[in-house]
């Protein structure tokens, strides 16, 4: 099976903009999750859809939405960009069932730089 | 709050010694817990994963780790350490929220030839 897969692997925005970013999940699974990583949070957790409903939701300003599809296949969404937004975004799929102790598949992320 | 902490955001070992990377972990019910890799310019790989049963799990690339209640700890090892193995390792917990990882602040691993 191919893996997740995100698009685009990198993007410049400035401050003020928006953006999207899209997320492939393995075949067949249903959960999608979004985290940000950057070197002084680490990783933190944005949302998570399963089947196009959001499920759990993080500790993000509004900026930050998302929304899944009926193939799964999910985007998230940062308006109004800031500095501190610039981060490498990840996604993960897991399982048909989504359960908390299915294993989460990352893909290779987003690399945002906003200037 | 549940938390997750990893002792040591760097550690360096030679080639061919023990591997010992620390996750002690804050939480009211019993966590799902989790080692994750990542290597430069990549995503995420699971290494293994604690649900039920067996305390002691083994991994993938000859990695384990024990999970131990009483002391709330989840300390990932290999017993010989090689150069591939340098990378940065992430401990997480799931805890019946669905989807959502909760992670420390990670612990990069260089080895020394």
């Amino acid at each position: 099976k191919a893996g997740v897969t995100q698009t685009p692997r990198y993007l410049i925005k400035t401050r003020g903009q928006q953006v999207t970013l899209s997320c492939s999940p393995i075949s067949g699974h249903r959960s999608v999750s979004w985290y940000q990583q950057t070197p002084g949070q680490g990783l933190q957790f944005l949302f998570e859809y399963f089947s196009e409903t959001q499920r759990n939701k993080g500790n993000f300003p509004g900026r930050f939405s998302g929304r899944q599809f009926s193939n799964s296949r999910s985007e998230m969404n940062v308006s109004t960009l800031e500095l501190g937004d610039s981060a490498l975004y990840l996604c993960a799929s897991s399982s048909l069932q989504g359960k908390s102790a299915d294993t989460q598949y990352f893909g290779p992320g987003t690399r945002l730089t906003v200037l | 709050a549940q938390s997750v902490t990893q002792l040591g955001s760097h550690v360096s070992v030679s080639e061919g010694a023990l591997v010992l990377l620390r996750c002690n972990y804050s939480s009211s019910v019993p966590p799902y817990l989790f080692w994750y890799v990542q290597y430069p310019n990549q995503g995420l790989q699971l290494l293994l994963k604690y649900t039920t049963g067996a305390t002691l799990v083994k991994g993938i690339n000859g990695f384990e780790a024990e999970f131990k209640k009483s002391e709330a700890s989840f300390h990932l090892t290999k017993p010989s350490a090689h150069m591939s193995d340098a990378a940065e390792y992430f401990c997480a917990v799931s805890l019946n929220q669905g989807g959502k990882l909760i992670f420390g602040q990670g612990t990069e691993l260089s080895v020394k030839p």
